[in-house]
């Protein structure tokens, strides 16, 4: 069956550490893949996506996220994070038709001014 | 605003009782989908509309769920004989036709079963 998996449900960081979040899919084939985020009363929102092309992503808010094929991984990255990027993040994929888009589980990030 | 807009945000009913939420797509987006997120979980498809078909449903969208988008705009997901699992974020999100556009979430409407 199609998964995707996040392993960190909840990350503490201090404002200016470095941020990697976990991705991992177990899909056949191509993949497009999705990282979104949610902040606090608000709705899901689009950081970044992958559908072919250079496997490193650039979002937005100085997010980015690496396609590795052979890890089967789409781990996002932020080199310093604020305080406003507390939030819950989520990855997703899909592969064949669009129909059906898979989320994993999500991950908390609170930033510690 | 025009972005994904669903109502009621929150609705509170009783065990047994008929609800509908509705969802309006951003106007140009043929493509709509619902999904249900519970506390700790991502969203979980339910089901998907192309235009006005109904083109995917999800196992977990048993027969007291239904959902209908009668012109291919606006979408309601009606659940009958609610019970207190089904207390969820019901998510609508839209997209265009285009193969490399990601899904536009809406807000989302909490349903509480008492």
């Amino acid at each position: 069956a199609q998964s995707v998996s996040q392993h960190n449900h909840h990350v503490i960081l201090s404002e200016a550490a470095s941020l990697e979040l976990g991705c991992n899919y177990s899909y056949g084939g191509t993949v497009n893949l999705f990282w979104y985020v949610q902040y606090p009363g608000q709705h899901l929102q689009l950081l970044l996506k992958y559908f072919s092309g250079d496997p490193l992503v650039k979002g937005i808010k100085g997010f980015e996220a690496e396609f590795i094929k052979s890890k089967f991984s789409f781990n996002l990255r932020k080199p310093s994070v604020q305080w406003s990027d507390t939030a819950e993040y989520f990855c997703a994929a899909y592969s064949g038709g669009y129909q059906k888009v898979t989320f994993g589980t999500g991950t908390k990030l609170q930033v510690i001014p | 605003d025009t972005g994904v807009s669903q109502d009621p945000r929150h609705k509170i009913t009783k065990r047994g009782q008929n609800v509908t939420f509705r969802c309006d797509p951003i106007s140009e987006h043929n493509r709509l989908y619902w999904y249900r997120q519970t506390l700790g979980q991502g969203p979980e498809f339910l089901t998907y509309f192309q235009n006005e078909a109904q083109l995917e449903k999800s196992r977990l969208l048993s027969d007291r769920f239904s959902a209908e988008r009668p012109k291919g705009s606006f979408s309601t997901l009606e659940i009958q004989r609610t019970e207190q699992g089904d207390s969820a974020m019901y998510l609508c999100a839209s997209r265009s036709a285009r193969e490399d556009n990601e899904q536009f979430f809406g807000p989302g409407t909490r349903l509480t079963v008492l």
